[in-house]
């Protein structure tokens, strides 16, 4: 199966810029979606297609994809930006989507 | 506005059968596939289940495989997750979902459900 490997842990100060990495074989060949988690909240959506917007996300979020890393970047981070974040696609022929193991964004 | 309320949850003894029910609104619910995911106490994101907009495609993580079934009813505008024979490892909170498009196997999950808490223990 389709493995996506991301980072436990992440660590930035307010107003600097996260990356939040998702690697997988040749994952620019597929379609990556990121969500945010809050604690005690269900997941919400914050890019799809590698680098689109759901409206009410801020702009502070954009995403890329490219050889065998997707990231997501985030800008100017805020104290309420610190959340679990999780990278997911789909594993082609099987209909079964993968998800990454989690990064948990901590703002300093 | 799109809404999906989870229920049936609770505390269930090993080998027993919980049954999950997903209220959706907002949306028309036979233009959508869904899906069922759930997260272990502070574990990550796994999916469960997913079926297609009539119904008529289901798909099933091996590890629930056998033991759980996926359905719908599109005239109540609902999702099911039948679990049978539960173990002490499918603790977890159960989300429903829905994708943007009718069929498995593509999409982005938008939105979630506030999720049901499912414990197995004796």
């Amino acid at each position: 199966s389709f493995v996506l490997t991301q980072p436990p842990s992440v660590s930035v100060a307010p107003g600097r810029t996260a990356s939040v990495t998702c690697g997988g074989n040749n994952i620019e060949r597929k379609n990556v979606h990121w969500y945010q988690q809050k604690p005690g909240q269900a997941p919400v959506l914050v890019i799809y297609y590698d680098s689109d917007r759901p409206s009410g996300i801020p702009e502070r979020f954009s995403g890329s994809n490219s050889g065998n890393t997707a990231t997501l970047t985030i800008s100017r981070v805020e104290v309420g930006d610190e959340a679990d974040y999780y990278c997911q696609v789909w594993h082609g022929g099987s209909d079964h989507p993968v998800f990454g193991g989690g990064t948990k964004l901590i703002v300093l | 506005e799109v809404q999906l309320v989870e229920s049936g949850g609770g505390l269930v003894q090993p080998g027993r059968s919980l049954r999950l029910s997903c209220a959706a609104s907002g949306f028309i619910f036979d233009d959508y596939a869904m899906h069922w995911v759930r997260q272990a106490p502070g574990k990550g994101l796994e999916w469960v289940a997913g079926i297609n907009w009539s119904g008529g495609t289901v798909r099933y993580a091996d590890s629930v495989k056998g033991r759980f079934t996926i359905s719908r009813d599109n005239a109540k505008q609902s999702l099911f997750l039948q679990m049978d024979s539960l173990r002490a490892d499918d603790t977890a909170f159960y989300y429903c979902a829905k994708v943007d498009t009718s069929g498995l196997g593509v999409g982005r999950f938008n939105p979630w459900g506030q999720g049901t808490l499912v414990t197995v223990s004796s």
